[in-house]
């Protein structure tokens, strides 16, 4: 099993750009989240998803959107990007709610 | 004030020696999460617990829930232990039990 697969690893991009991060696992877990982490901070979710078809909001959702059309995959959607979205963004799923937690390599992004 | 705080927020030690971090939280939880985060690197889940004491190798957490405190232990530590060690717990409120909630994380260097 791959577990976590998160692409790309690495992304500059210009202010006003848009992009997907990409996110899927083969583990058949439920529960997927999108984190991202800033130097010196903790892991901010930002949307999460309990199923095929059914996303939320987490704690920072503003200049993100999501969708999640299959267990496996979960994209997460920066539209305008601004500086203020530099950081490191995580994917991680779970099998069962408060669960372990899986997490993906990550996705360094610089908005410049 | 932040829902999870550890300490200390930097530890350096010598090959060897017993390694404590801690993590208070102050909200009620269904189990608190010990996670593991080599520089550049992606994030390990280390450790699930809701109750008492688990051990794996050379690591062990405990939890005391009516002091709502958390240790991890490394024992005869090593370099390659060296790494960010993140406490996350799973609120007990409404339902959202499968958000994880962050401390900031404790870097530890353990110099050969």
């Amino acid at each position: 099993n791959a577990g976590v697969t998160q692409t790309p690893k690495f992304r500059i991009l210009k202010i006003g750009q848009s992009m997907t991060l990409q996110c899927a696992q083969d583990m058949n877990h439920n529960y997927m989240y999108w984190y991202r982490q800033d130097p010196g901070m903790g892991l901010k979710l930002i949307y999460y998803s309990v199923g095929a078809g059914i996303t939320d909001k987490g704690e920072v959702p503003n200049g993100y959107n999501v969708s999640r059309s299959t267990t496996e995959d979960f994209p997460l959607r920066l539209e305008l990007a601004a500086p203020s979205q530099t950081s490191v963004y995580f994917c991680a799923s779970s099998s069962n709610r408060g669960g372990e937690q899986f997490f993906g390599p990550g996705t360094r992004l610089t908005v410049l | 004030k932040n829902e999870v705080e550890q300490s200390p927020q930097n530890l350096t030690a010598q090959e060897g020696e017993f390694i404590t971090i801690n993590c208070s939280y102050s909200v009620g939880i269904s189990a608190l999460h010990w996670l593991q985060q080599h520089p550049g690197g992606g994030i390990v889940s280390l450790f699930m617990l809701s109750s008492g004491k688990k051990k794996h190798g050379r690591l062990i957490a405990t939890i005391n829930i009516q002091e709502k405190h958390s240790s991890l232990h490394i024992t005869a530590s090593h370099p390659r232990d060296s790494a960010v060690y993140i406490c996350a717990v799973s609120p007990n409120s409404g339902g959202s039990n499968y958000k994880l909630t962050f401390g900031k994380g404790t870097l530890l260097t353990v110099n050969p």
